[in-house]
């Protein structure tokens, strides 16, 4: 079954420092997702994306925040400073068509920033 | 605006209990989507099911059910003669209708599902 694949798994960075969060959504895919759980809290909507621009963003997802799909197949979410409170679980989700169709999500980041 | 109400924070049931978990939701808009979700202590998120609007049939599978029910705005989930591999966190999901087609999910806060042997 296709997944949604995402790298790396655990990712620590101090305070201050830029970071990646990559992911591979299901090809055929067309809507892209990032959410945010925080650790012991609900999932959060983070970001929608479609036909290569955002479509939707949560007050979370300030301007430190950014995502893009570079080369067709990756997925990334950019966060510029981290701050303490950006450690979380990030999950990258994708849907072929609408959300009748379902989510599949990836398994996840876990951001540390210490 | 929309909302998922997770009442029970956490639950202990002794293995081969029957334990439901409840989801009350509230959306003005009449198409929508359900969903829970399992996340087990590895942290991803498991796909259990997906409910229309308009599909107001209990569903079953295996040791799972589900019971919509509009009137009451509930959706929820049964698991019967619970096991220790389904201690997890359980998130029951609506899909925000403003996200038009693409459905943002609007999650609850969970519920912790402990199965003791």
């Amino acid at each position: 079954e296709p997944e949604v694949t995402q790298t790396p798994s655990h990712q620590v960075t101090q305070m201050g420092q830029e970071v990646i969060l990559r992911c591979v959504p299901i090809s055929n895919h067309l809507y892209f997702y990032w959410y945010r759980q925080i650790l012991g809290q609900k999932v959060e909507f983070l970001v929608s994306f479609y036909n290569n621009e955002i479509s939707e963003k949560s007050e979370i997802f300030d301007d430190q925040f950014s995502v893009e799909r570079p080369d067709g197949s990756n997925f990334t979410l950019k966060i510029r400073s981290t701050k303490l409170e950006d450690s979380a679980m990030y999950f990258c989700a994708s849907i072929y068509l609408g959300v009748g169709y379902g989510y599949t999500f990836g398994s996840g980041t876990r951001l540390t920033v210490v | 605006a929309q909302k998922v109400t997770q009442a029970q924070t956490e639950i202990s049931v002794v293995e081969k209990e029957d334990v439901t978990l409840d989801c009350v939701y509230e959306t003005r808009d009449t198409t929508y989507y359900l969903f829970w979700y399992k996340q087990p202590p590895s942290g991803e998120l498991v796909f259990l099911i997906r409910r229309n609007s308009f599909d107001e049939q209990n569903e079953i599978s295996g040791r799972y059910s589900w019971n919509f029910q509009k009137s009451t705005s509930s959706f929820n989930f049964t698991i019967t003669a619970s096991q220790v591999v389904d201690s997890a966190v359980y998130f029951c999901a609506l899909s925000d209708p403003y996200g038009g087609s693409q459905g943002n999910l609007i999650f609850g806060k969970g519920t912790k599902l402990s199965v003791k042997p």
